[in-house]
């Protein structure tokens, strides 16, 4: 019953430094999102895949690439990190668009 | 503006008050709102959704949308310090979401 699982928990990056995040649901969901958290900034949109094979930006896609690998999984990358960056990244998924979202836990990631 | 407005708190209430949890929203296509709730260092966790009128009663919990003036609430009665939280608010339409509110419960 692991519902959406991201990995890594924590990552320290130096700036210019590139990484993906992971996100895998089991839920058999269609759409799959990231979303970054900041303090006094609330939860942002990064990119959103409505379904399988689509990827949409949100409000803040610069500096931020994704790939829908499969249904399952949804990863997001970061080319050349900058500490702008630095920030809590949450995956989500839900059945549909516009449907309620199940969260992961989190990636705490820090550009140094 | 942002489409879902919230006030950050924190809100700190007695331990069995009633709390009331608020929001604005200015997009009118919204067509159902969500509640979630989240503790430190977790991610947030669907608590309610309600449609775009009308309340909603879910054990201690209950959320209620006025349409007429773009108003979403959340109310907890008999409150716990286990409630203790941040709520955010969303609407749908890529699921926009407020700033959340800082919730404390004091024993």
């Amino acid at each position: 019953n692991a519902g959406v699982t991201q990995t890594p928990k924590f990552q320290v990056l130096k700036t210019g430094q590139s990484m993906t995040l992971q996100c895998a649901q089991d839920m058999n969901h269609n759409s799959m999102y990231w979303y970054r958290q900041d303090p006094g900034m609330g939860l942002r949109l990064i990119y959103y895949s409505a379904s399988e094979g689509t990827t949409d930006k949100g409000e803040v896609p610069n500096g931020y690439n994704v790939s829908r690998l499969n249904k399952r999984e949804f990863s997001l990358r970061l080319e050349s990190a900058a500490p702008s960056q630095t920030s809590v990244y949450f995956c989500a998924s839900s059945e549909y668009v516009n449907s309620p979202l199940h969260f992961g836990n989190g990636t705490r990631l820090t550009v140094t | 503006q942002k489409e879902v407005e919230q006030d950050p708190g924190p809100l700190s209430v007695p331990e069995g008050a009633i709390v009331s949890l608020n929001c604005t929203y200015s997009n009118s296509a919204f067509q159902y709102f969500m509640w979630y709730r989240q503790y430190s260092r977790k991610g947030p966790e669907l608590l309610m959704y309600t449609y775009s009128s009308g309340n909603k009663e879910d054990g201690r919990f209950t959320a209620q949308v006025d349409k007429s003036s773009k108003y979403i609430s959340l109310f907890i009665r008999d409150s716990q310090p286990s409630d203790s939280a941040t709520y955010l608010c969303a609407g749908d339409d890529k699921i926009i979401f407020g700033k959340g509110t800082r919730l404390h419960i004091l024993p």
